[in-house]
């Protein structure tokens, strides 16, 4: 299994559309977990972190599986600002280096 | 709202050219680190820095990089002869160990665009 592995996409939905993102890492013993938020040519932006079963702000929710080693996330209500490629992202290494996922493009359209 | 700055935003040198990259840290974050991302692939770890030293190194980050920290708020990226394929958006990072988590949440800084010709 690779470090951190997510589906490309891209995902293309409607304003107002629920949709869910999946990320499956291979370290089991990564206790935190983020998604982050890439605009095109632009730095990585934290979204969410996840240290338990999941956390929940505002359209977003983050759930992490220890026992399938999965972690998603849920974007209620999609806007059009909401297109963006979703970084899964784990800590790995003893000084919290942080490995990426190749990202998941979100196209949000009228 | 505190961040994380870079400069240049964009460098374009020779191969076979040392290059610079500057960052300067949110203000009391302690952990230090530099990424790369190359076109159209993911970000990469490169070195991560705390206490004035290399705390740990990607395989990327060979003899010819180098970082340092010249005084209390640039961190710096040295590419020391650069190649055709070190062109990619450099990015700094930082955070701070006493915000309690378990693994301390990394702020990026816009990057840099270097391009090697």
């Amino acid at each position: 299994r690779k470090e951190v592995e997510q589906d490309p996409g891209p995902f293309n939905v409607p304003e107002g559309a629920t949709v869910a993102f999946n990320c499956t890492y291979s370290n089991s013993a990564s206790q935190s977990f983020f998604w982050y938020r890439q605009d095109c040519r632009k730095e990585p932006k934290l979204l969410m972190s996840v240290y338990s079963s999941g956390n929940e702000d505002g359209r977003f929710t983050a759930q992490l599986n220890r026992a399938s080693q999965y972690i998603s996330l849920l974007i209620r209500d999609s806007k059009l600002s909401d297109s963006a490629t979703y970084l899964c992202v784990v800590p790995t290494g003893t000084a919290s280096k942080l490995t990426f996922g190749t990202g998941t493009r979100l196209q949000v359209t009228l | 709202e505190p961040e994380v700055t870079q400069t240049p935003s964009h460098q374009v040198t020779q191969m076979g050219q040392e290059v610079i990259l500057r960052c300067v840290p949110i203000s009391n974050h302690l952990y230090f680190y530099w990424y790369r991302q190359i076109l159209g692939q993911k970000v990469e770890f490169l070195v991560s820095f705390y206490n004035n030293e290399i705390s740990e190194k990607s395989e990327i980050f060979d003899d010819q990089f180098s970082v340092e920290r010249p005084d209390g708020s640039n961190f710096t990226l040295k590419i020391r002869s650069t190649k055709l394929e070190d062109s990619a958006m450099y990015f700094c990072a930082s955070s701070d160990p006493g915000q309690g988590a378990i693994e301390e949440t990394q702020y990026f800084g816009p990057g840099t665009r270097l391009l090697v010709l």
